[in-house]
């Protein structure tokens, strides 16, 4: 299946600092991209979804100030933690999809954030 | 978007097959049924996805009801390697098919 490239897989930052997660899909283009947050025993919940070239649209409670997503071409997309605090310690989950949705969407590694 | 409900976990001997009960009562004519599993620490796994008509592929079969209103995902010889969260999403149109995880179903492979 076609690869989705998530960096870093660890981060730990410290609180009131800011922290940029990229997401990459490497072996095709990427029309649409999702970011998730997942908490320890818990399911993944959707942030966002990007398309390339838009403003990316945030699921309800999800801060778009605090979680900028830019998703700037077809193969790249981030997500800039700002101000982080403890309580933004997560796991972090990217997702692609190509154009002929509603097709398999892609995942990446994830992303481990510990803010101390 | 339409929900899923699916038991908390499951039981499965190695190399027998697994069937992985969905239910989506509420399902819409447009919506597709897809099937994803997660791993420790790690992110989901595409398993298969479908509309109305069952679907085969390498990893697993998907049955679904006629009325659409329920599926099962098929293993059809489980390994040890298939203990995973297996999670039934439905896909709308109206959402762009984005993917809303629910908390699936924790299946454990016993040697």
């Amino acid at each position: 299946g076609a690869v989705v490239s998530q960096h870093p897989s660890r981060v730990i930052c410290k609180s009131g600092t800011s922290v940029k997660i990229e997401c990459r899909s490497l072996d095709f283009q990427a029309t649409t991209m999702f970011w998730y947050r997942q908490f320890p025993k818990q399911s993944l919940m959707l942030m966002a979804t990007s398309n390339e070239g838009s403003k990316a649209t945030y699921e309800q409670g999800v801060e778009k100030d605090k979680f900028l997503i830019n998703h700037a071409s077809l193969t790249l997309s981030t997500l800039t933690v700002t101000s982080a605090h403890p309580e933004d310690s997560s796991f972090y989950i990217c997702s692609a999809r190509g154009a002929q949705a509603p097709t398999e969407a892609f995942f990446g590694q994830g992303t481990r954030l510990t803010v101390v | 978007d339409a929900k899923t409900t699916q038991p908390n976990s499951m039981e499965s001997n190695e190399e027998e097959p697994v069937h992985l009960p969905c239910n989506h009562s509420t399902i819409s004519g447009t919506d597709y049924i897809h099937w994803y599993r997660q791993l420790p620490s790690q992110g989901p796994e595409y398993v298969i996805h479908g509309l109305t008509s069952n679907v085969n592929n390498r990893m697993a079969s998907l049955a679904i009801a006629e009325d659409r209103k329920s599926s099962t995902l098929i293993l059809h010889r489980a390994t040890l390697r298939d203990a995973a969260v297996y999670y039934c999403i439905l896909a709308s149109s109206g959402s762009g098919y984005a993917l809303n995880f629910g908390k699936g179903t924790s299946l454990l492979v016993t040697p």
